[in-house]
């Protein structure tokens, strides 16, 4: 199967600062990739769907102004969580779509804010 | 609006006996995709088995294997000669049938512990 890479893994941050998140798409290209939240023993939530080359689409209740997201090439989407706070931390996915109906997910990245 | 509901938080299952997960959805469409994924302790998710709503024939991936009812709106995961390794969450997710924008709903998970 295709594979998606998400870096850094794990990040720990200090309150107020920024932090930002890579998803990449290794040997395909991603038109669209999705970024998630999930907090322990829970499901994954929707944060906001990434497309190529325009603005991403947030889920209702999502500060697009908390979470930046970049989609600047077909293969690499990133998430910047603008002045952390430790009710920030959380796991973070992403996934990634060849447009078959599979979507591929990355490691994951864990984030600490102190 | 798509809805996945998974109603049991946890279940348990002796190593080698078979274990089904239930899962049921909401939908208005007519074709679409359900998955059952699997978030091991590394938290990887990892696509176990995928069902195309238009196929009749139920999904089978060596120990496991899905009983789709479309009418009833059922899609229930069963993993015969449970493996250690099989612990994990399981989370079933549903995805229109609607090109790269497509995204999953997902269920709200399982734990499921296999005991040696």
């Amino acid at each position: 199967g295709a594979v998606v890479s998400q870096h850094p893994s794990w990040v720990i941050c200090k309150s107020g600062t920024s932090v930002k998140i890579e998803c990449r798409s290794l040997d395909f290209q991603a038109t669209t990739m999705f970024w998630y939240r999930q907090f322990p023993k829970q499901s994954l939530m929707l944060m906001a769907t990434s497309n190529e080359g325009s603005k991403a689409t947030y889920e209702q209740g999502v500060e697009k102004d908390k979470f930046l997201i970049n989609h600047a090439s077909l293969t690499l989407s990133t998430l910047t969580v603008t002045s952390a706070h430790p009710e920030d931390s959380s796991f973070y996915i992403c996934s990634a779509s060849e447009g078959y109906g599979e979507l591929f997910f990355g490691e994951g990245s864990r984030l600490t804010v102190l | 609006a798509q809805t996945v509901t998974q109603s049991q938080p946890e279940m348990s299952v002796q190593e080698a006996e078979t274990v089904t997960l239930s899962c049921t959805y909401d939908t208005s469409e007519s074709n679409y995709y359900l998955f059952w994924y699997k978030q091991p302790p590394s938290r990887q998710m990892i696509l176990v088995i995928r069902q195309e709503a238009y196929k009749q024939q139920n999904a089978t991936e060596n120990r496991f294997s899905v009983n789709f009812q479309k009418a009833a709106k059922s899609f229930s995961l069963k993993i015969s000669d449970s493996q250690l390794g099989d612990t994990a969450m399981y989370f079933c997710a549903f995805m229109k049938h609607s090109g790269a924008n497509s995204k999953l709903t997902f269920g709200k998970g399982i734990t499921l512990s296999v005991r040696p």
